[in-house]
């Protein structure tokens, strides 16, 4: 069955420091999306990605954040400069044809920011 | 008033009986509806999705959908302990290109 994968699983990173969180989605897919769920809290959104443009974004998804999807596989998140509150898991997610589709999420990429 | 809420939890239920969770939303425009288990440290798997007023059946679960009341159900028959897990409820405006989640409820069904 086609999933979603993340790489890495995980990433330590010291404050101010950038990271890319890479997500390869399901093939056919068109629509693409980065959430985080900080630890014991809810699944947050904060970006979705259609015909390699920005869809919508959360309030979360500031000046620090940006999303590329370089080639024709790859969808990334690039956090700039990160701060302490950055520290969450990070899933990216696809959808088929639709933003109303049910979601395929990746297994996720726990950031922690020392 | 949050977007999605789901009843508090944590539920507990007993193995074999019926696990009733429940969601409601704030954006009476809203149109597609999902259900999604989430075990501890894992990323979340879809259960059921609903799009329209009624009941929906697959195999144990039923979701089931009230747009007057602005509200959805899931429903797990015959509970198992791998039911054990955070459900959660999620919602999508039209022309939103994203699905907004509650908090979610945690199920435990004890052996």
């Amino acid at each position: 069955e086609p999933e979603v994968t993340q790489t890495p699983s995980h990433q330590v990173t010291q404050m101010g420091q950038e990271v890319i969180l890479r997500c390869v989605p399901i093939s056919n897919h068109l629509y693409f999306y980065w959430y985080r769920q900080i630890l014991g809290q809810k699944v947050e959104f904060l970006v979705s990605f259609y015909n390699n443009e920005i869809s919508e974004k959360s309030e979360i998804f500031d000046d620090q954040f940006s999303v590329e999807r370089p080639d024709g596989s790859n969808f990334t998140l690039k956090i700039r400069s990160t701060k302490l509150e950055d520290s969450a898991m990070y899933f990216c997610a696809s959808s088929a044809v639709s933003a109303n589709e049910k979601l395929f999420f990746g297994s996720g990429t726990q950031l922690s920011v020392l | 008033q949050k977007e999605v809420e789901q009843n508090s939890g944590p539920l507990s239920v007993p193995e074999g009986a019926i696990a009733s969770l429940n969601c409601t939303y704030s954006d009476r425009g809203s149109q597609s509806f999902f259900w999604y288990r989430q075990y501890s440290g894992k990323s979340p798997e879809l259960i059921m999705f609903i799009y329209s007023n009624g009941d929906k059946e697959d195999g144990r679960f039923t979701a089931q959908l009230n747009k007057a009341s602005q509200y959805v159900s899931l429903l797990i028959r015959d509970s198992q302990p791998s039911d054990s897990a955070t459900y959660l409820c999620a919602v999508n405006r039209p022309n939103a290109g994203k699905s907004t989640f509650g908090d979610g409820t945690t199920l435990t069904v004890k052996p």
